[in-house]
């Protein structure tokens, strides 16, 4: 069936890159997403890529995306304590296109920044 | 802000009860949809409607069920209610069927004792 993993928990110093990945099983999945949930709050869209994108950048935020490998990653430059959060890739499911309607979210990855 | 409301934030409740929780979405925003956020089973959707109509269904009980007004909120109804309910219930919207955003509410806690 559809899943998406993701490790549980990354630390980075202030100022460092972090890296997120993630890996998904449903090839058929038109968006990959990145959700940002900080504590007592909902989830934040930060950014999503095509499936035929190999990479995507928005502002500190880079997507990379190996099709083959159903490999997805998200690498924050010049990390912040405010990118303090949990991180969740997701896959768009298989009811319809790229919609939102059924998304498969992974665990989410913890990730620490320390000063 | 997101734009969506979701009321109550917090929701105490004992087993065996019925509690509906509610969402406003977006302006503009025809889609709804839910998600139950649990430890154990992490984010899973529940249910999509779109314009009145239930559109998608994931992993939703039968103790559970939804609905959306004509004039576009949405609630989730929740019966017979278990100790395994206590999760953190969101709602999300988007504009249409086949939107590549959708935007979450900042989500209802339940809590079953």
């Amino acid at each position: 069936g559809e899943d998406v993993e993701q490790s549980l928990f990354l630390s980075v110093r202030e100022g460092d890159s972090s890296v997120i990945n993630c890996t998904y099983t449903d090839s058929s999945s038109t968006y990959l997403y990145w959700y940002k949930q900080e504590p007592g709050a909902g989830l934040q869209l930060l950014t999503y890529i095509f499936s035929n994108m190999d990479m995507k950048q928005d502002q500190r935020l880079t997507v990379l995306l190996n099709k083959k490998d159903k490999h997805l990653s998200l690498r924050i430059a010049d990390t912040q304590t405010g990118d303090s959060a949990i991180y969740f890739c997701a896959e768009s499911g298989g009811n319809y296109g790229g919609s939102q309607g059924n998304l498969i979210f992974g665990k989410g990855t913890k990730l620490s920044v320390k000063p | 802000d997101s734009g969506v409301t979701q009321t109550p934030k917090h929701l105490i409740t004992a087993t065996g009860q019925r509690v509906t929780l509610r969402c406003s979405p977006r302006s503009g925003d025809l889609s709804v949809y839910w998600y139950q956020q649990s430890l154990d089973q992490g984010l899973q959707f529940l249910i999509h409607y779109y314009n009145g109509e239930e559109r998608a269904k994931g992993n939703i009980l039968e103790r559970f069920s939804a609905q959306q007004f004509p004039d576009l909120h949405s609630e989730l109804n929740l019966s017979s209610l278990e100790l395994g309910d206590s999760a953190l219930y969101f709602c999300a919207s988007s504009q249409g069927v086949m939107n590549t955003e959708a935007f979450f509410g900042q989500g209802t806690r339940l809590t079953v004792v």
